[in-house]
């Protein structure tokens, strides 16, 4: 497969738990991002990756929000002491570096995150 | 700061009706991209199209055009002939000059047979 994957597709969890969601990019891609969708909403942008450099958080609702990369490979999103505003549908996505002229993103399915 | 107007929340057809999306947007930049998602029930996001500010010759791809006006701030997309498996939830996006897409909040297109 090609294409970006996420895991897990569903997640339930209770109120107060912390939860990890994971992506993997597309191959050569050195750019990641995060985004979250709540029920009809379009996409918020939650943070950034590109290669080594320092990421771009400033889309993060909280710090009970973090991300991490490795190099340019998986990312996990780690959102602590869960909120039921937090459920959301979390949608990864990764591309060439912003700079090239494909700089199309290309999106995961998406962890659905319900918090209960 | 950069914005994108949806203005059509839902929108319903009946098979091989024509069907316009509209989209408008707002940007400081000079230079800057617009893209169109589709979102089926699946849920994942598909590239559909992505055309730089410097470039407002209309697209045509099979049944979808789209229609770039920078005097009016728009990227509409027209779907030609609509088709059941069209129907989705269709987001339009900005990229100004730095990397964050600012998408706007979704069109909902059914399409009856």
């Amino acid at each position: 497969g090609a294409g970006v994957s996420q895991s897990p597709s569903n997640k339930v969890t209770e109120k107060g738990k912390d939860v990890e969601l994971r992506c993997d990019p597309i191959s050569g891609h050195t750019a990641l991002y995060w985004y979250r969708q709540r029920l009809g909403q379009g996409l918020e942008f939650l943070i950034y990756f590109q290669g080594n450099s320092a990421p771009d958080k400033s889309g993060l609702p909280s710090d009970r929000f973090s991300a991490e990369r490795t190099g340019e490979s998986v990312s996990t999103l780690t959102i602590q002491r869960t909120q039921q505003e937090d459920s959301a549908v979390y949608l990864c996505a990764s591309s060439l570096a912003p700079r090239s002229p494909s700089n199309e993103q290309f999106f995961g399915p998406g962890t659905r995150l319900t918090v209960l | 700061a950069q914005k994108v107007t949806q203005a059509q929340t839902e929108i319903s057809v009946v098979e091989k009706e024509d069907v316009t999306l509209d989209c408008v947007y707002e940007t400081r930049d000079t230079t800057y991209y617009l893209f169109w998602y589709k979102q089926p029930p699946s849920g994942e996001l598909v590239f559909l199209i992505r055309r730089n500010s410097f470039d407002e010759q209309n697209e045509i791809s099979g049944r979808y055009s789209w229609n770039f006006q920078k005097s009016t701030s728009s990227f509409n997309f027209t779907i030609t002939a609509s088709q059941v498996v069209d129907s989705a939830v269709y987001f339009c996006a900005l990229r100004g000059s730095n990397y964050k897409l600012t998408f706007g909040k979704g069109t909902l297109l059914t399409v009856n047979p």
